[in-house]
């Protein structure tokens, strides 16, 4: 299995309180990605990094933002969390872009903001 | 984006075969991926297809036509833990864009 670990696991939050999560790979890949998951929706991309200090936004970036300043490490923070950003939470990775290049997936982050 | 498009859910029954279906808009096409996802865990990388015609892996298969924007995952002698959600990811993007998954349940 691909080194990848995401933390906290299960997070419980208050509207209007700042929320970090935390994406730590083992496996040396350039691209990072942070997808949520909602029912009826799927994987939905929010943003993602193709190296130190380069990152993108995906197609659900509003009120997210995200940094990477190691290779291992991609953080993904609501600045101000809502009840709409109630979610899980996934963290994947990818050696290329290129053709039939897998992602693989973090456990997840169960998120429930209140 | 990528217009992906799958069932929502399907049914069947333990040691038979079922066809899960994806079509996806034909632009800019750059290859068809599929991932099972089991209830509460990751997403795992099932297959991928970039040209037509039919790639066998053991009990599955994925199927591509790219004239016709389509795809299939075939499951063969259907076992229980093959309930799970089943997601196809595609597009024109070097990034996929998934659909919103369908997910099989498998009875006795």
């Amino acid at each position: 299995d691909a080194g990848i670990t995401q933390s906290p696991r299960h997070k419980v939050t208050e509207t209007g309180t700042p929320v970090t999560l935390r994406c730590h790979q083992t496996e040396n890949h350039r691209y990072m990605y942070w997808y949520r998951q909602d029912p009826g929706h799927g994987l939905r991309l929010i943003h993602y990094s193709y190296g130190v200090k380069d990152t993108d936004k995906g197609e659900v970036s509003d009120g997210y933002s995200v940094s990477r300043s190691k290779t291992e490490d991609f953080l993904l923070t609501l600045e101000s969390a809502t009840s709409s950003q109630t979610s899980v939470y996934f963290c994947a990775i990818s050696e290329s872009l290129a053709g039939g290049n897998e992602q693989f997936f973090g456990p997840g982050t169960r998120l429930t903001v209140l | 984006g990528q217009n992906i498009d799958q069932p929502t859910e399907m049914t069947a029954t333990e040691g038979a075969i079922v066809q899960i279906n994806c079509t996806y808009q034909t632009s800019g096409f750059n290859g068809l991926f599929w991932y099972q996802q089991h209830a509460g865990e990751a997403p795992t990388f099932l297959s991928y297809n970039v040209l037509d015609g039919l790639e066998e892996k053991g009990r599955f298969s994925s199927f591509l036509s790219r004239s016709k924007g389509y795809s299939y995952l075939l499951l063969k002698e259907l076992q229980m833990k093959d309930s799970a959600s089943y997601l196809c990811a595609g597009g024109g993007s070097y990034i996929p864009t998934f659909g919103r998954g369908t997910s099989l349940i498998v009875h006795p």
